[in-house]
């Protein structure tokens, strides 16, 4: 079982739609990132958590650490939100310098 | 916002030609960077993590040999595929973190790297 696991694997959705992807985790952790890939290859930090709730725009991110869960949430979704989504844990106790563990990335494709 | 610069892009070279990638803070000071490689459908793999003025620190598996890091200054990663064959062919991506406490990790764009 990996340390962080993401669902669903894949999503497709219509123009518009409410979208959620999940993310849970099974080590303690100090932070938890939501990354987007774009089909290019490069990587956007879209949130770093903690705790609570980030929001930026259409995109919202919750965690609940008690649960060990995540939540990406995007509101009226764009064809140009197509991307790979990876959730990423840095462990608890670690230093700022200590490797990310990443969930294999849920890849969202939003249809006109 | 912070930004990581990665170039070059795209490479494509000839079995036994060495590649150098760099990669750059733009606007931070980067204590540390990390370098991973990414197979098709698949997640970062960590190759190895280096802290400016040290020798970087390699994961299982991965040559130190044949992935020269170099990490001199503050702002500039390099990392060279020494001798590339086409197995080494991959994408290439890094990223850097500032010493500064509850600072996100930023990616560069990646490399596209192509051995023939």
């Amino acid at each position: 079982k990996n340390e962080v696991e993401q669902s669903p694997q894949n999503l497709t959705a219509q123009e518009g739609e409410f979208i959620t992807i999940n993310c849970s985790y099974s080590v303690g952790i100090s932070a938890l990132h939501w990354l987007q890939q774009h089909p290019g290859g490069g990587i956007v930090s879209l949130f770093m958590l903690s705790s609570g709730k980030k929001k930026h725009g259409r995109l919202i991110a919750t965690i609940n650490i008690q649960e060990k869960h995540s939540s990406l949430h995007i509101t009226a979704s764009h064809p140009r939100d197509s991307a790979v989504y990876i959730c990423a844990v840095r462990s608890f106790g670690e230093t700022s310098g200590s490797r990310l563990t990443f969930g294999e990335g849920t890849q969202l494709t939003v249809n006109p | 916002g912070a930004v990581v610069s990665q170039h070059p892009s795209r490479v494509i070279c000839k079995s036994g030609t060495s590649v150098k990638i760099e990669c750059r803070s733009l606007d931070f000071q980067a204590t540390t960077m990390f370098w991973y490689r990414q197979f098709p459908k698949q997640s970062l793999m960590l190759m190895a993590t280096s802290n400016e003025g040290s020798k970087a620190t390699y994961e299982q598996g991965v040559e130190k040999d044949k992935f020269l890091i170099n990490h001199a200054s503050l702002t500039l990663s390099t990392l060279t595929v020494t001798s590339a064959h086409p197995e080494d062919s991959s994408f290439y991506i890094c990223s850097a973190l500032s010493g500064l406490l509850n600072q996100p990790q930023h990616f560069g764009d990646g490399t596209r790297l192509s051995i023939l």
